[in-house]
């Protein structure tokens, strides 16, 4: 599993509140992802980090904010959630040994009612 | 508008017999080609990659990546029961390192 853990895994929350997922890694990666996974759609690149405070945009970006302070910690914000981002949450890491391989972590589940 | 396309399935497959699953990809400068394995309620698991024009094999799994027709291709050999799953191809882009794009998934049944 490539040493990663997402929190929390499943929650339900309500439109227009905040929500913060988590995604941490022990193996000091350099790269990490927030990919989203709907029925149709497949696995969708939100935001992508390079490095501590070093992030950018990915396909589906609108809604969501991204934050990485420390090396093992990756936060995706959604700052007002919406019912469109109910979804399957997930977050990958490369592990920067030269290729583009990424490994995923077990998700999150995020329900907005 | 770059993309990769898969069948969606199922694509049924008795027990031992080859599984072959395509996946065509629409930015001619795409380097590096990713198959992923996904149980239903699980994380994506990558089970081959690869960077080359040909085969490439691991195991029961084999990639092909034809580069000028650009399509690159998974074959499953012995199938078996638990390799029912969806089947992800992933495509890292031109000028996008990282920037993996997904295909929707084949879902593969393989029936005793």
């Amino acid at each position: 599993d490539a040493g990663i853990t997402q929190s929390p895994r499943h929650k339900v929350t309500e439109t227009g509140t905040p929500v913060t997922l988590r995604c941490h890694q022990t193996e000091n990666h350099r790269y990490m992802y927030w990919y989203r996974q709907d029925p149709g759609h497949g696995l969708r690149l939100i935001h992508y980090s390079y490095g501590v405070k070093d992030t950018d945009k990915g396909e589906v970006s609108d809604g969501y904010s991204v934050s990485r302070s420390k090396t093992e910690d990756f936060l995706l914000t959604l700052e007002s959630a919406t019912s469109s981002q109910t979804s399957v949450y997930f977050c990958a890491i490369t592990e920067g040994t030269g290729g583009l391989e990424q490994y995923f972590g077990p998700g999150t589940r995020l329900t907005v009612t | 508008q770059k993309e990769v396309e898969q069948n969606s399935g199922p694509l049924s497959v008795p027990e031992g017999a080859i599984a072959s699953l395509n996946c065509t990809y629409s930015d001619r400068g795409s380097q590096s080609f990713f198959w992923y394995r996904q149980y239903s309620g699980k994380s994506p698991e990558l089970i081959m990659f690869i960077y080359s024009n040909g085969d490439k094999e691991d195991g029961r799994f084999t990639a092909q990546l034809n580069k000028a027709s650009q399509y690159v291709s998974l074959l499953i050999r012995d199938s078996q029961p638990s390799d029912s799953a969806t089947y992800l191809c992933a495509v890292n882009p031109t000028d996008s390192w990282g920037k993996l794009q997904f295909g929707a998934g084949t879902q593969v049944v393989v029936t005793p």
